[in-house]
């Protein structure tokens, strides 16, 4: 099956700098990442995704870049504030029914 | 639009016992799932359905955890017997087809308790 690894396991910046959280896959199928912010005894929130046919997506301050040779793929937080602090969740899916497989979490803290 | 519903939001049981969790999903949402995530971690698949039936349940201990879903709407996940390495936030998701890479939409969780 799928395994995703990600890292940071945390990780510390100060507000207004840049966060990079990486992730890798196994599987060579796998077609769909998506990337979930979960903020502290709250549930996970989609924030933004990429599919495999394309290389990097933005979404104002945000980005993810995919590498599908390599088999990696990035968030990118440009500018951050303090309330970007929280879980970030890298996945994996693939399947016709999308199974989706999670990484371990990244705790970003935006320090003021 | 209302959200992905799960009751109840706590539950605190001794070990041996047994729990259920319930589960709404978003209105026309084919596909649910439901996630075990131990504090820490991520979440990870304990079941998926398309409609009424499963599609994956092979990270579901099968032993102890048994899940269903009603003419395909609502869905009910129970332990029994709990252990306490059970004690986890058991989230609940929907999406909208069957296939592809639809957005998965989660419930508030259910954190459990096992002492």
């Amino acid at each position: 099956g799928e395994n995703v690894e990600q890292h940071p396991s945390t990780l510390s910046v100060q507000e207004g700098d840049s966060a990079v959280i990486k992730c890798t896959y196994s599987d060579s199928a796998s077609n769909y990442f998506p990337w979930y912010k979960q903020e502290l005894g709250k549930r996970p929130q989609l924030i933004i995704d990429i599919r495999s046919n394309v290389g990097e997506k933005k979404d104002q301050r945000i980005a993810v870049t995919l590498n599908k040779t390599a088999k990696h793929f990035s968030l990118h937080i440009t500018e951050t504030q303090p309330e970007d602090s929280a879980v970030y969740f890298c996945a994996a899916s693939y399947g016709g029914y999308q199974k989706v497989t999670f990484g371990i979490g990244t705790k970003l803290q935006v320090i003021p | 639009e209302a959200g992905v519903a799960q009751s109840p939001r706590y539950k605190i049981i001794e070990k041996r016992q047994s729990v259920a969790f319930w589960c709404n999903p978003i209105s026309g949402h084919a596909t649910l799932y439901w996630y075990q995530q131990i504090l820490g971690q991520g979440p990870k698949l304990l079941i998926q359905f398309q409609n009424n039936g499963v599609v994956d349940d092979s990270q579901l201990p099968k032993d102890r955890f048994s899940a269903e879903r009603l003419k395909g709407v609502d869905s009910t996940l129970k332990i029994q017997p709990a252990k306490l390495e059970d004690s986890a936030v058991y989230l609940c998701a929907s999406s909208l087809s069957s296939g592809g890479t639809d957005t998965q939409y989660f419930g508030p969780g259910t954190r459990l308790t096992v002492l």
